[in-house]
């Protein structure tokens, strides 16, 4: 079935560093990426939808300079947290959606998620 | 607004027993999922549902579709506490009429945690 593969699994930096997370789609092509983020027992909120080559498109209170996202190829996203603060620890996840043919749970595929720690 | 509710929130169950969790939508859609996430992991897919009438299952877990009542329903048999984890369900908006958000994506509940004791 259809695999993205999310690092780093784990992070923790300091105040005011950047952090990259990578989500590679392994054996499709991600038109489509979702990142998002969950609060300790909270549900999933999505940050931005990128598609390959486009700019990504923000949900409503999420800052586009903070969280900046690149989808330079069908099978590469990231999301940089840049001047990380400790309000942005959390748990990030990456969804993939590709071509029919090759994604499996129905048209999404999640990666195995980041905990970002911000000391 | 568009919202996905899941009822209950917390569960707590003795193995053995049944019970329903419920998904009610706001929406029109004909696409819905259910996950399962266990602390600190991401999401495991259970089900997609696609149509009206869809009923599907795995093991002790069945879960169905009725896209006119806007309700999904994830139906535990006899639990067990391998069980234990926290639920959501999540409607497709790329099946949602008149909705103009984002380049279709899911909505969630808010989950609904399950623990299952001897």
């Amino acid at each position: 079935g259809a695999v993205v593969s999310q690092h780093p699994s784990r992070v923790i930096c300091k105040s005011g560093t950047s952090v990259k997370i990578e989500c590679r789609s392994l054996d499709f092509q991600a038109t489509t990426m979702f990142w998002y983020r969950q609060f300790p027992k909270k549900s999933l909120m999505l940050m931005a939808t990128s598609n390959e080559g486009s700019k990504a498109t923000y949900e409503q209170g999420v800052e586009k300079d903070k969280f900046l996202i690149n989808h330079a190829s069908l099978t590469l996203s990231t999301l940089t947290v840049t001047s990380a603060h400790p309000e942005d620890s959390s748990f990030y996840i990456c969804s993939a959606r590709g071509e029919k043919r090759d994604r499996g749970a129905g048209g999404y595929t999640f990666g195995s998620g980041t905990r970002l720690t911000v000391v | 607004e568009l919202k996905v509710e899941q009822n209950p929130l917390f569960l707590s169950m003795q193995e053995g027993k049944n019970y329903t969790i419920y998904c009610n939508y706001s929406t029109t859609s004909d696409r819905l999922y259910w996950y399962r996430q266990d602390p600190g992991k991401s999401l495991e897919s259970l089900f997609v549902l696609l149509s009206n009438g869809a009923v599907k299952q795995e093991g002790r877990l069945m879960a169905s579709l009725d896209t006119k009542a806007r309700l999904s329903t994830l139906h535990i048999t006899a639990a067990v506490h391998d069980l234990s984890a926290t639920y959501f369900c999540a409607v497709d908006m790329r099946k949602a009429m008149n909705y103009g958000g984002s380049q279709g994506n899911l909505i969630f509940g808010k989950g609904t945690k399950l623990s299952v004791k001897p």
